[in-house]
């Protein structure tokens, strides 16, 4: 059972544009939900988190937007930039203290100039 | 943010012989760290989660006794991947936790001929 749905699997973008990828939630006892960027060959880092309690969290050009009654959460990158293009994945965790996270499918990020 | 460190970040390998990956938190003590394989173009499963001082635990369809983990200390985990095979090769990368953030190390390209 995939616990966290993330689309789309690959996406182009033009440089400037505002790439967005969505992730759903069955679990409802997840409450924190972290995305991360990786680039080939190496680990994923830590881009940016939400909790349930905010609906919009903004850092630089990157926002999450969540809707709790929905179960979904979606990351938007402003003025995309070839450097952004990357593999992101959302992934969620419960109850806290609980470091155990489960990770959406990854969307593959292109953008090109 | 945290730095986790993992060694080697490559390593070719015989078959039938042993590999062991280090994982370490470089200041701060984490007292779970967690292992994960990633295929290609894949996202990040989840093998085990080690805890200082006891006994790792791991998911299911994991084999134990091949993938051998060791957290002796607040900044050192250990998975060694015994009697390798080319099967196992793959990219392995620790994580480890400070409070609700989950940081991860570089990865390991491991490769068995």
């Amino acid at each position: 059972q995939q616990q966290v749905k993330q689309s789309p699997q690959s996406l182009i973008v033009q440089k400037g544009g505002i790439s967005i990828i969505n992730c759903a939630y069955e679990n409802t006892a997840f409450d924190y939900f972290p995305w991360y960027q990786q680039f080939p060959g190496k680990g994923p880092a830590l881009l940016i988190a939400i909790r349930p309690d905010v609906s919009e969290k903004k850092e630089g050009r990157f926002t999450i937007s969540f809707n709790k009654s929905a179960k979904q959460f979606s990351l938007h990158i402003m003025d995309s930039q070839p450097g952004d293009s990357a593999t992101y994945f959302c992934a969620a965790t419960a109850g806290a203290g609980s470091y155990q996270l489960t990770f959406g499918k990854g969307t593959k990020l292109s953008v090109i100039p | 943010g945290a730095v986790v460190s993992q060694h080697p970040s490559r390593v070719i390998c015989k078959s039938g012989t042993s590999v062991k990956i280090e994982c370490r938190s470089l200041d701060f003590q984490a007292t779970t760290m967690f292992w994960y394989r990633q295929f290609p173009k894949k996202s990040l499963m989840l093998m085990a989660t080690s805890n200082e001082g006891s006994k790792a635990t791991y998911e299911q369809g994991v084999e134990k006794d091949k993938f051998l983990i060791n957290h002796a200390s607040l900044t050192l985990s250990t998975l060694t991947v015994t009697s390798a095979h080319p099967e196992d090769s793959s990219f392995y990368i620790c994580s480890a936790a400070q409070g609700l953030l989950a940081f991860f190390g570089q990865g390991t390209r491991l490769t068995v001929v």
